[in-house]
């Protein structure tokens, strides 16, 4: 059973320019979340995806955008960067079974630098 | 006022010490309760999960207190492989709050 994957591990943009991030997640798993974690801070929800539908969303503005794919992988991209969105981004998959919660396994993350 | 605050730490304790986290959470119809360890530079991992009645995973003791809204994690005969960070993590459910909230972090260096 492989765990959660993301591309890249690092990554450096200019402000204003744009970047996607990607995430495989765990086999068998059927929903992504998104997080932002800043330096010294916790993780924040960015959004989750659950068949391939957002399915809840944290207080980021829309030029925070994801999709999910059939095999359940998913992008997070984010347009028009801005100094702090520098961060190490983080995906978690589970898998959602009617209203139980399932523990949330992280991938490495991918730490974005915006200068 | 943060949804979740924890003990700003850092804690710097030698080994075979008893160390104990505390952290409050706001939202009195938060549902599940949890507490992570993040190594420097790597992903947040769950340590166990807390429940009413309290439980121990070893030398790992969580406490959750409703009324108070408060949650702690005792680490008893500390160990060096215990420096990490600590996470509190409350978790709604219900439309856009089905998701993982995660406290600062409290930071914890065990010394020999």
């Amino acid at each position: 059973e492989t765990g959660v994957t993301q591309s890249p591990t690092h990554l450096i943009k200019t402000r204003g320019q744009q970047v996607t991030l990607r995430c495989s997640s765990q086999s068998g798993h059927n929903t992504v979340s998104w997080y932002q974690q800043a330096l010294g801070q916790g993780p924040q929800f960015i959004f989750q995806y659950y068949r391939e539908e957002e399915n809840g969303r944290g207080n980021f503005p829309p030029r925070f955008s994801g999709l999910q794919f059939p095999n359940y992988s998913s992008e997070l991209n984010v347009n028009a960067l801005e100094l702090d969105d520098s961060a190490l981004y983080l995906c978690a998959s589970s898998l959602a079974e009617g209203s139980s919660y399932n523990e949330q396994f992280f991938g490495p993350g991918t730490r974005l630098t915006v200068l | 006022r943060k949804e979740v605050e924890q003990d700003p730490g850092p804690f710097n304790v030698p080994e075979g010490a008893t160390v104990a986290f505390n952290c409050t959470y706001s939202n009195s119809a938060s549902q599940s309760f949890f507490w992570y360890r993040q190594d420097c530079r790597k992903e947040p991992k769950l340590l166990m999960s807390v429940y009413s009645s309290g439980n121990e995973d070893g030398r790992f003791t969580a406490q959750l207190n409703r009324a108070s809204q408060y949650i702690s994690l005792l680490i008893r005969d500390s160990k060096l492989s215990d420096s990490a960070t600590y996470l509190c993590v409350v978790k709604n459910y219900g439309g856009s709050q089905g998701n993982l909230i995660f406290g600062k972090g409290t930071k914890l260096s065990v010394k020999p």
